[in-house]
């Protein structure tokens, strides 16, 4: 299994410009999760899916943040309009199930917004 | 609500010494702890995961224990290797099963030859 892929790896954009990330699980695993990580808030849990349904957006910062998963193999991570500050690295994870497995991370998006 | 602390933020330590990394968490009802280790640049690694009811989880060179009345920890890694110089983040998860790892800060190790 290749693991979990993300898309793009980097990705520089202006302010106000929308941003998506993309996210493939590992294949037969059945929840999803999105972080954040910055130097001044470490990782932060953004939202969390399972079997494609979102079961905990509390981690979601603004209106401007959004996610789906319109099935079991794909996800983004929608900023608009992005922010300065939302420069960090995004990360997905999967797991087989949101209870005793293990998680597994992709390797990351870097955004920087200008 | 849940806090995850780990100290220190950073250890330098020489070829060969066995070490311990530290993680504490405020609310003792926790499902299960995990440790990863993240490399530059990269993404998490998922190195050992405790469940509430079990006391340690060994892996190679690694042992972790978990002490839950005290909100506890521990990461021991034996005859450390320049290879293990990376950062080691532990994450707690809630009793209410929402899914929701809550992360330290992570230690950033350093070993030296």
């Amino acid at each position: 299994d290749a693991g979990v892929i993300q898309s793009p790896r980097h990705e520089v954009t202006e302010m106000g410009q929308e941003v998506t990330l993309r996210c493939k699980p590992i294949s037969g695993h059945n929840s999803l999760f999105w972080y954040r990580q910055t130097m001044m808030r470490g990782l932060e849990l953004l939202i969390y899916f399972n079997n494609n349904v979102p079961i905990d957006d509390s981690g979601m910062p603004e209106d401007r943040f959004s996610a789906k998963m319109p099935n079991a193999s794909f996800s983004t991570l929608k900023i608009q309009p992005s922010e300065p500050r939302d420069s960090a690295v995004y990360f997905c994870a999967s797991s087989l199930s949101g209870d005793l497995e293990k998680l597994f991370f992709g390797s990351g998006t870097q955004l920087s917004v200008l | 609500k849940q806090e995850v602390t780990q100290i220190p933020a950073a250890l330098s330590v020489p070829e060969g010494e066995n070490l311990v990394l530290n993680c504490s968490f405020t609310d003792s009802a926790i499902y299960n702890l995990q440790w990863f280790r993240q490399d530059p640049g990269k993404g998490l690694t998922s190195l050992l995961l405790i469940q509430s009811s079990q006391r340690e989880q060994t892996s190679g060179r690694l042992n972790a224990s978990l002490d839950k009345s005290s909100g506890r920890s521990t990461l021991y890694i034996a005859a450390s290797q320049p290879g293990d110089s990376a950062t080691y983040l532990c994450a707690a998860r809630g009793s209410g099963n929402t899914g929701k790892l809550i992360f330290g800060q992570g230690t950033t190790l350093q070993v030296k030859p």
